[in-house]
Formats: C-alpha cells, structure tokens, sequence
C-alpha cells in the first residue's frame, strides 16, 4: 500500500526535552510538508521541502527543525524553544516540487502533548 | 497572501445536495482554487480543484465565479460519511499555504 505513515499517533512528552516526529511517504513524491494544527483551527505550515537535502521554513518555523536526507522521510523535531508545543502535527506530501497545484496527501498525523 | 473566507458551518440533510461557499476576492490571475476536508482526528484529504472553469470529479463539483471572487464546492448528495471540515485554499505555485479555520459540516439523518 502506497502512504504517508507517521508515528506514533500519540505521544507525551515533559517539558523541556526535544522529541522528533516521524514522516516516511512511499509514494516517490518529491515535496514534503510539515503542519500543525490546534484546536478548532486550521493548519499552519511549519516546513516544506521540494528536494532532497533542501527545505524552507513556512508561517511558524521558530522552535522547530527539520531534515530531508531522504526523498522518503522527512522527521520534525520540536525542540525545547517552541513555546506551546502541545498540537496536532500533520505531514503530507505532493508529486511535483515547487507546485502546491499538485494535490497533497496528508498522513494522519501525530498528536503531541508536553507535560 | 491571498486569502479565503468561508462560514464556520453549514447543515445539511442527508441525501440532499450542499452547496459550501468560499469568497476569494483578492485572488490573482495564477492561483488555483483547492478543496480539502478533514474529518476529526485524520490528516485532510484532497476533494477537488481549478482554475477557471467548472471541475467534476466523482467526490464533488466545483463551480467559479465568472470574476473568480468566489467559489462554490457541490456535494451532490450528502451522506453522514460527508461529515467534516471542508477548506478552501488559494495555491500559487507553492507560495500559498494557508488553511483557514473551514467550514465545518453537519449531516443529519
């Protein structure tokens, strides 16, 4: 089965550490993206990558980092500067980089709350 | 950024069409009209989207206004799996990402 898998689906953490966030896709999509989303809101981009070893900083990058050694994965870690880490965070993926013309496929997402 | 308005929900009775609005008035020539929705606690999945002219697919239609200000999602018979948040986004070539809060849709039996 072709997908986007994130894990884990729920994860805890105390405040203060930095944890990171899983993101694999298997469908040869190039770009990459990063979300998070809070209650009863939209989703907010945090990163995006069009290529390998390249990635951008979208709306509320500021606490975050990312890595995109592989076009397959592309991990988040929420690091101990960002504030209000408890959230939703969603990634997707799309075929052609550069394009969000391009339909995005999202994985369902990991919900982190720090303690 | 361009950016959307929507309502923040709507109703619908099942089995019957739904008509979602979305105003875009400060929409540029390029951008493209996407629709996703989100159902609670998944990840958003693609409905449909375009440019200029009417789109159909076998989830929903998309109609746009002649001036492209604004933008209608059909679902053509709601059913209670319709249920979820539904967003309007501007796309220009990577430079819009901008999810606002939806419209959230309730299907009643």
């Amino acid at each position: 089965d072709g997908g986007i898998t994130q894990s884990p689906k729920y994860l805890f953490r105390k405040e203060g550490q930095n944890v990171t966030l899983s993101c694999e896709q298997n469908l040869n999509h190039d770009a990459m993206y990063w979300y998070r989303q809070d209650p009863g809101q939209g989703l907010r981009l945090i990163y995006y990558s069009q290529i390998v070893n390249d990635f951008q900083k979208g709306d509320i990058a500021e606490g975050y980092s990312v890595s995109r050694e592989k076009k397959e994965s592309f991990p988040l870690t929420v690091t101990s500067a960002q504030k209000n880490p408890t959230a939703f965070y969603l990634c997707a993926s799309s075929y052609t980089s550069g394009s969000f013309s391009d339909e995005q496929f999202f994985g369902p997402g990991t919900r982190l709350t720090v303690l | 950024d361009a950016k959307t308005t929507q309502p923040n929900s709507m109703e619908s009775n099942e089995e019957e069409p739904v008509h979602l609005p979305c105003n875009h008035s400060t929409i540029s020539g390029t951008d493209y009209i996407h629709w996703y929705r989100q159902l609670p606690s998944q990840g958003p999945e693609y409905v449909i989207h375009g440019l200029t002219s009417n789109v159909n697919n076998r989830m929903a239609s998309l109609a746009i206004a002649e001036d492209r200000k604004s933008s209608t999602l059909i679902l053509h018979r709601a059913t209670l799996r319709d249920a979820a948040v539904y967003y309007c986004i501007l796309d220009n070539y990577g430079q819009n990402f901008v999810f606002g809060p939806g419209t959230r849709l309730s299907v009643l039996p």
